[in-house]
């Protein structure tokens, strides 16, 4: 069935370090993709979005590309900050049925 | 802030009692869903709703009953709680499902005991 697979966490960097969370997605058709992010004790928020292949969605410095080759949509930033800390989820979009499917999560941990 | 509320935000109940979670929006958005996060599980769907008494299974619907007769509010019941259904519930809105943000709740903390 339709899923979204992320790296488990936690994922733990200094601050300034480089982060890649992995992401990878199964579904029939061309699905939306997001990355939302949830900071402690609350909802979660969207951080960027990619509605079609080769598509960049940018927020706050982090960055994902959509590739359907490899079905995929890395999240990146450059240089992580404390304040960075928070859960982030991969998800995808189904345009046949508007189902929103979430990867399970991980948890980026930065220390300063 | 998009206006979602969920009602109640914590809950202690026990085992066998039915239980009613309350979404209610001022966005007139279409879509609503229940979602349910618990550790090394993410957000698994439970139902979502495309209209005003239109729902659909997510991928843990056992156990679980949704109901939307008015836009503004989606209603998930547990009609017999059982210790498995301890978690955080968050509902979650969005215009048009497929390509726009969703916007969730605050959540809720249901504990079955």
């Amino acid at each position: 069935g339709d899923s979204v697979t992320q790296m488990e966490g936690p994922v733990t960097l200094s601050e300034e370090a480089f982060l890649t969370i992995n992401c990878t997605y199964t579904a029939t058709g061309y699905p939306s993709l997001f990355w939302y992010v949830q900071y402690p004790g609350e909802g979660l928020q969207l951080l960027l979005k990619a509605t079609k292949a080769d598509d960049k969605g940018s927020n706050k410095g982090f960055e994902a590309t959509y590739r359907k080759e490899t079905t995929s949509f890395h999240l990146e930033k450059g240089s992580v900050q404390v304040s960075d800390s928070a859960v982030y989820f991969c998800a995808l979009v189904l345009s046949a049925t508007n189902k929103l499917i979430f990867g399970t999560g991980t948890l980026l941990a930065v220390q300063p | 802030d998009a206006g979602i509320t969920q009602s109640p935000r914590h809950k202690v109940t026990e085992t066998g009692t039915p239980v009613t979670l309350r979404c209610h929006q001022t966005e007139n958005h279409r879509y609503m869903y229940w979602y349910r996060q618990d550790p090394g599980h993410g957000l698994r769907l439970i139902h979502y709703s495309y209209g005003v008494k239109d729902t659909d299974k997510g991928e843990v619907s056992d156990g679980y009953s949704v109901s939307r007769s008015k836009t503004e509010d989606f209603l998930l019941t547990l009609e017999s709680a059982t210790s498995s259904q301890t978690s955080v519930y968050f509902c979650a809105i969005s215009v048009t499902g497929a390509d726009t943000e969703a916007f969730f709740g605050q959540g809720t903390r249901l504990t079955v005991v």
